[in-house]
């Protein structure tokens, strides 16, 4: 069955950067793109990007442009969202996804708090 | 702050019908699909509708979605206590350098 397995919860602070993994089984890891999206306590959800597994290239929203780096290891069927220079306003969950046609799957989410 | 714009509640007693409005603009909802997802107390969120009215295998025909224009809805009728949750509208954005768009969520109650 797919599964997509994050990495445990991170506490950083200010001006820091936090590394998240997203470790995937069940399907061919390079066929699916995998999306970011994070929630903030309280708070809707916020997409931050795309990563295609096979080529490598990616998609960031405007807001996170300069400050988001998303990569893979294809042999470990892993994908990994970098988020720099941390503020408290990142203070989130930080989900993975596989979203394609009629079928998702989501990590169970990675708290990550900013704090001095 | 998000540019697709819901109600931030609904609420209606057991076996009732709820209705979610998602609007949105020509660069978002007016030219693609629209998803919803259900998001569980607690729990990630778990995709309803994709394709403004197509529902994945294992949910409800209860579920429903529609697009008219710059605005989808999500209906959700024989309302259950297990339908208490957040549901989110989502699609792609030309406008935001190809970003793909959540709504601003509504809390679903049920009396």
């Amino acid at each position: 069955q797919v599964q997509l397995v994050q990495s445990g919860a991170e506490v950083k602070k200010p001006g820091a950067s936090v590394k998240v993994s997203c470790k995937a089984s069940g399907y061919t890891f390079t066929s699916y793109d995998i999306n970011w999206v994070r929630q903030a306590t309280g708070q809707g959800l916020e997409w931050m990007g795309w990563m295609n597994p096979n080529s490598g290239n990616t998609g960031y929203a405007q807001k996170f442009q300069g400050r988001v780096t998303m990569t893979r290891n294809t042999s470990i069927s892993t994908a990994y969202m970098e988020l720099s220079s941390l503020r408290s306003e990142d203070t989130a969950v930080y989900y993975c996804a596989r979203i394609y046609d009629s079928e998702d799957y989501w990590g169970q989410g990675t708290l990550v708090t900013v704090s001095s | 702050q998000s540019v697709l714009t819901q109600p931030p509640s609904v609420s209606a007693a057991p076996g009732q019908k709820v209705t979610i409005s998602c609007s949105g603009s020509s660069s978002n909802i007016g030219n693609n699909y629209v998803s919803w997802y259900q998001q569980l107390p607690g729990t990630a969120p778990k995709l309803l509708i994709y394709d403004n009215n197509k529902r994945p295998s294992g949910i409800p025909d209860r579920f429903s979605g529609s697009k008219s224009g710059t605005s989808a809805t999500l209906g959700i009728t024989g309302l259950q206590t297990g339908d208490e949750a957040d549901y989110y509208c989502g699609t792609w954005d030309s406008s935001l350098s190809a970003s793909y768009v959540f709504g601003t969520g509504t809390k679903v109650t049920v009396l």
